[in-house]
């Protein structure tokens, strides 16, 4: 079945710190990927649509400049959190689709956590 | 905008018990109906997904059923396991594949 690698699963750094986040479709081609946060206990949000080749759709209330979505290839998204706060730590979750009525696939996450 | 709702938030039972978790949407205008269980610190694994024409799905002991009418979809696990210990979200599908979700329902399961 369609597999999305999401990396890395964890990561801990301290305030002011940009974190880059990678989302690969390992055997398809990922049209459109979608950009997901979780916080604890509660369900996932979507924060930003992206298309190959161009530029990212984000949500109400997700800055833009905040989270840095490139997704210059059919296998490869990225989200880049830009000078990361406490108030930023959560679960994201990556997603993708190789045709645009097709289920998404989503990846394991990635747990970031802010000092 | 869509909105999805699930209830109960939390449940709790002995294993062996029949269960129905219950989803219900504000628009009906959905492409189908999604059902998802995420493990504590994992991302998703899709369980069900009931197209708008369809009625229910069935999966070994898991049996998800779609009433776009009244916005709502069940999902009825037989014979209930510690292991299906999760959370399980539901997600309608709208325009453009975005998926809104519901805040899911935690799942334990006690031997």
């Amino acid at each position: 079945g369609a597999v999305v690698s999401q990396h890395p699963s964890r990561v801990i750094c301290k305030s002011g710190t940009s974190v880059k986040i990678e989302c690969r479709s390992l055997d398809f081609q990922a049209t459109t990927m979608f950009w997901y946060r979780q916080f604890p206990k509660q369900s996932l949000m979507l924060m930003a649509t992206s298309n190959e080749g161009s530029k990212a759709t984000y949500e109400q209330g997700v800055e833009k400049d905040k989270f840095l979505i490139n997704h210059a290839s059919l296998t490869l998204s990225t989200l880049t959190v830009t000078s990361a706060h406490p108030e930023d730590s959560s679960f994201y979750i990556c997603s993708a689709v190789d045709r645009r009525n097709q289920p998404q696939h989503f990846g394991d996450g990635t747990r970031l956590s802010i000092l | 905008k869509q909105e999805v709702t699930q209830i109960p938030a939390a449940l709790s039972v002995p294993e062996g018990e029949n269960l129905v978790l219950n989803c219900s949407f504000t628009d009906s205008a959905i492409y189908n109906l999604q059902w998802f269980r995420q493990d504590p610190g994992k991302g998703l694994t899709s369980l069900l997904l009931i197209q708008s024409s369809q009625r229910e799905q069935t999966s070994g002991r898991l049996n998800a059923s779609l009433d776009k009418s009244s916005g709502r979809s069940t999902l009825y696990i037989a014979a209930s396991q510690p292991g299906d210990s999760a959370t399980y979200l539901c997600a309608s599908r709208g325009a453009g594949n975005m998926l809104t979700f519901g805040g899911g329902t935690r799942l334990m399961v006690k031997p």
